[in-house]
């Protein structure tokens, strides 16, 4: 069955360190990726998406993500996170989307950033 | 309003009880989405409409019926829930299926 794999539960980084979070797909077809914020009492909100073209992908408040095709990845990374960065992070992929797209959700990654 | 609405917020409902969950969007979007948000698992998607036909129904229990009456609202009506149906529910949606989709607060639901 198809899955998506987020490496680390809870993060915890002091600010203005270097932040990168793991993001593993089990699909051969070809994917949409997505990257979503949940800050703490907030709902659900798109950081970054990747479709097709330049696999390094630029998002909202400086979070960039690439997309390794040979290693089914879709890594977050921010080069100096803020104390405002913390929250939890989730991985998204959609399969099938040109057939109506189901996404399939990673288990989420907290993000503690101290200041 | 903007974006996607839910309510109510928050609900506490016994397992007799029947009560209804909104969701609204204000985007012009074509897809609508109900997911269940457990603590320390993954978001399970439980039900997709698209252009208001269900085009996914995820193994939910048949106690969970979904409603779209047109392609702004979407309801999720409850009878006889279990306990362990406590959890936050989000509704989400999409210019299309397939497209990134952009997501309400969502209900919490306590079910005693």
């Amino acid at each position: 069955a198809q899955s998506v794999s987020q490496h680390n539960h809870h993060v915890i980084l002091s600010e203005a360190a270097s932040l990168e979070l793991g993001c593993n797909y089990s699909y051969g077809g070809t994917v949409n990726l997505f990257w979503y914020v949940q800050y703490p009492g907030q709902h659900l909100q798109l950081l970054l998406k990747y479709f097709s073209g330049d696999p390094l992908v630029k998002g909202i408040k400086g979070f960039e993500a690439e997309f390794i095709k040979s290693k089914f990845s879709f890594n977050l990374r921010k080069p100096s996170v803020q104390w405002s960065d913390t929250a939890e992070y989730f991985c998204a992929v959609n399969i099938g989307y040109n057939q109506g797209g189901k996404l399939i959700f990673g288990q989420g990654t907290e993000l503690s950033v101290k200041p | 309003e903007t974006g996607v609405t839910q309510t109510p917020r928050h609900l506490v409902m016994g397992m007799t009880n029947k009560k209804s969950l909104k969701c609204e969007q204000h985007l012009g979007h074509n897809a609508m989405y109900w997911y269940k948000q457990s603590a320390k698992k993954p978001l399970e998607l439980m039900f997709v409409y698209s252009l208001e036909e269900r085009v996914e129904n995820n193994s939910v229990p048949s106690r969970f019926s979904p409603e779209c009456p047109n392609s702004s609202h979407l309801f999720l009506h409850l009878h006889t829930l279990q306990p362990e149906d406590s959890a936050l529910y989000l509704c989400a949606s999409s210019q299309e299926s397939g497209y990134e989709q952009y997501f309400g607060p969502g209900t919490r639901l306590t079910v005693t």
